[in-house]
Order: C-alpha cells, then sequence, then structure tokens
C-alpha cells in the first residue's frame, strides 16, 4: 500500500513565524503535491514537484515555498504565517496505475495538517 | 480554468442508491476523478474515467459523458460507513502536468 505520511495531524504558531510542513513517501513516487483545503473552496494547488530539485508553482503559491532535496520527501514552507494561512494542509504523492484498462497518474493523499496562526 | 460543479451536500437512506453529480469546464479535459473524504481524514481514491461510459467496482460505480462536461457517483446498496464527502477532480491537460483541480466536495449523509 502506499503510504504518505506528514510530519504533524496538528499545529498551532503565531503570526510571523517561519513553519515548515513535511511530507514523505516510501513508494518512489515521481511527482508530489501541496494542496490546502477549505470550506466552501475545496482542494487548491499549492506547488507540485515531479522531481527532485524541480518545483512549479500551483494555483496559490503567495506566502508559500517549497523544497524537495530528496524523491521522498516534500516540504512546505510558510516563510512568515499569517492568520490567512489558517488552514488543513494536504500533500499527495502520484504514480502511473492501471486503472480500468487504462494507466493514469493516481493521487494518493497523507492524513494532513491542520494548521492554527494565532 | 476550469469550473466544476456538485451539490454541497446530500442526504440518503441506508440500502438505498445515490447519485452524486458532477459538471465541468475545461478546455483541455484529460480524465476525470472521484475521491472518498470522511471527516478528518485524507481523500482516497475511488474511481477514474477518461472515456465515455460507466465503469463499475463493486457498490461504486461512475460514468462520464465528455460531449456534456459531466459525471456521477453511483453508491449502492447504502451503508453508514458511507457517510463522506465525495470530491470530483479533472485533470487539465492543457496545464502540461499532472494537475487535478477539485470540485468543493459532496457531504452524503447516510441515515438509518
Amino acid at each position: 500500500d502506499v503510504k504518505v505520511t506528514q510530519s504533524s495531524r496538528y499545529l498551532v504558531k503565531r503570526t510571523g513565524e517561519k513553519v515548515f510542513l513535511e511530507c514523505v513517501q516510501d513508494m518512489d513516487h515521481e511527482n508530489m503535491f501541496w494542496y490546502r483545503q477549505d470550506p466552501g473552496l475545496g482542494l487548491r494547488l499549492i506547488y507540485f514537484s515531479y522531481d527532485v530539485k524541480m518545483k512549479e508553482k500551483g494555483d496559490i503559491p503567495e506566502g508559500y515555498s517549497v523544497s524537495r532535496e530528496k524523491k521522498e520527501r516534500f516540504s512546505l514552507i510558510l516563510e512568515s504565517a499569517s492568520t490567512n494561512q489558517t488552514s488543513m494542509y494536504l500533500c499527495a504523492s502520484s504514480a502511473e496505475v492501471l486503472t480500468s484498462g487504462t494507466f493514469t497518474d493516481t493521487q494518493y493523499f497523507g492524513p494532513g495538517t491542520r494548521l492554527t496562526v494565532l | 480554468g476550469q469550473n466544476i460543479d456538485q451539490p454541497t451536500e446530500m442526504t440518503a437512506t441506508e440500502g438505498a442508491i445515490v447519485q452524486i453529480n458532477c459538471t465541468y469546464q475545461t478546455s483541455g479535459f484529460n480524465g476525470l476523478f472521484w475521491y472518498q473524504q470522511h471527516a478528518g481524514e485524507a481523500p482516497t481514491f475511488l474511481s477514474y474515467n477518461v472515456l465515455d461510459g460507466l465503469e463499475e467496482k463493486g457498490r461504486f460505480s461512475s460514468f462520464l459523458s465528455r460531449s456534456k462536461g459531466y459525471s456521477y457517483l453511483l453508491l449502492k446498496e447504502l451503508q453508514m460507513k458511507d457517510s463522506a464527502s465525495y470530491l470530483c477532480a479533472v485533470r487539465d491537460q492543457r496545464t502540461g502536468a499532472n494537475n487535478l483541480f477539485f470540485g468543493t466536495g459532496t457531504r452524503l449523509t447516510v441515515i438509518p
């Protein structure tokens, strides 16, 4: 089974703090993603990475950065946390999977980190 | 951009059948996914459609019509444990990547 783990389930930080959210996958997946999930807005893509040292902006990258130094680990960084970054953060990794007779890239999610910024 | 619509909430009775609809607008459609997410947990993959028609997986089936920009997830013989949010997600080839764009989810409540 694919396993995606995130460093914390719950995190409370203060405005202006630097915050690191860690994600590790154990299936040698090339692709990794960071989303945030907010009520009424669904999952929104922050950053993604298709290879080590590679990163691409998603739909809402402002206020965030990422790091992918090793294939299995993808870190999300909030340089200076703000209250509007209070959210559920979900990490995912993906690989080609044979589904319904077709190879498709399927994303597998970690359990999420609920971040509160005070 | 992408526009994905699904109902916010639905309620159904244990043992019944429920259909959750999803409509989308995207110019580079390259597949549609359904995920299940229990409260406080990670989304888990349910199904994938890229061609028109019905895909069946046990009690769950998913249908796609690309010409209509429409999909539905059908849940049969509902069980209490099916109470969860169901997320529709579309892959858009225009982004040149395997990124997914998610709807806001449908919260399904199964009642006895």
